[in-house]
């Protein structure tokens, strides 16, 4: 089993959509949370972190649920170019390393 | 741009061959992490750098080995190749407490085909 799970997708949504992107993960050492956004071809980069109290970035919301171990991403309004690949990303205690998920692929249509 | 600078950005070896990966990082980061991302999966954490010392390692064997230099920049070397060694390898530099902010600049990468 992996330790971050990611539904590959592809989401493919209209223009103005609201679609939810959701993760989980399976050590609950996990300390740290974070949505990573990767255009076609390019590097990740980071897009927002992830707090239990939940966080907002514009049309953005992040949400964690520690108790099941889940993370969500909410778009609202989407937009041509949030088509990319979102990547759910934990740090686990005592680790130097990002845990990545295998993203899942948002896809927005005119 | 994060300023993080990767070489070559594609190459292709053949199986059994060995291959050096450059990483020049971004201006004021001494922390260096290394990645391989295979197709249609999520980076993996091969090692990371901090001082010219390695400072942690991901599942990866021992011909995955790595350098970092006085100024920070960074070597990948893999040897004896596999076919499964084909990926994109990219190279993250960061402050040395990223592993509390999560906060990564990755270069776009060197892709690399193992024929």
């Amino acid at each position: 089993r992996k330790e971050v799970e990611q539904d590959p997708g592809p989401f493919n949504v209209p223009e103005g959509a609201t679609v939810a992107f959701n993760c989980t993960y399976s050590n609950s050492a996990s300390q740290s949370f974070f949505w990573y956004r990767q255009d076609c071809r390019k590097e990740p980069k980071l897009l927002m972190s992830v707090y239990s109290s939940g966080n907002e970035d514009g049309r953005f919301t992040a949400q964690l649920n520690r108790a099941s171990q889940y993370i969500s991403l909410l778009i609202r309004d989407s937009k041509l170019s949030d088509s990319a690949t979102y990547l759910c990303v934990v740090i686990n205690t005592g680790r130097r390393a990002l845990t990545f998920g295998s993203g899942t692929r948002l896809q927005v249509q005119p | 741009e994060t300023g993080v600078t990767q070489s070559p950005t594609h190459l292709i070896k053949t199986r059994g061959q060995q291959v050096t990966l450059r990483c020049s990082s971004q201006s004021g980061h001494n922390t260096v992490s290394w990645y391989q991302q295979a197709l249609g999966q999520g980076p993996q954490f091969i090692f990371q750098y901090y001082r010219e010392e390695e400072n942690g390692r991901g599942n990866f064997p021992p011909r995955f080995s790595g350098l970092q230099f006085p100024n920070y920049s960074s070597e990948l070397n893999v040897n004896a190749l596999e076919l499964d060694d084909s990926a994109l390898y990219l190279c993250a530099s960061s402050l040395p407490l990223a592993g509390n902010t999560g906060e990564l600049f990755f270069g776009e990468g060197s892709r690399l085909t193992v024929l």
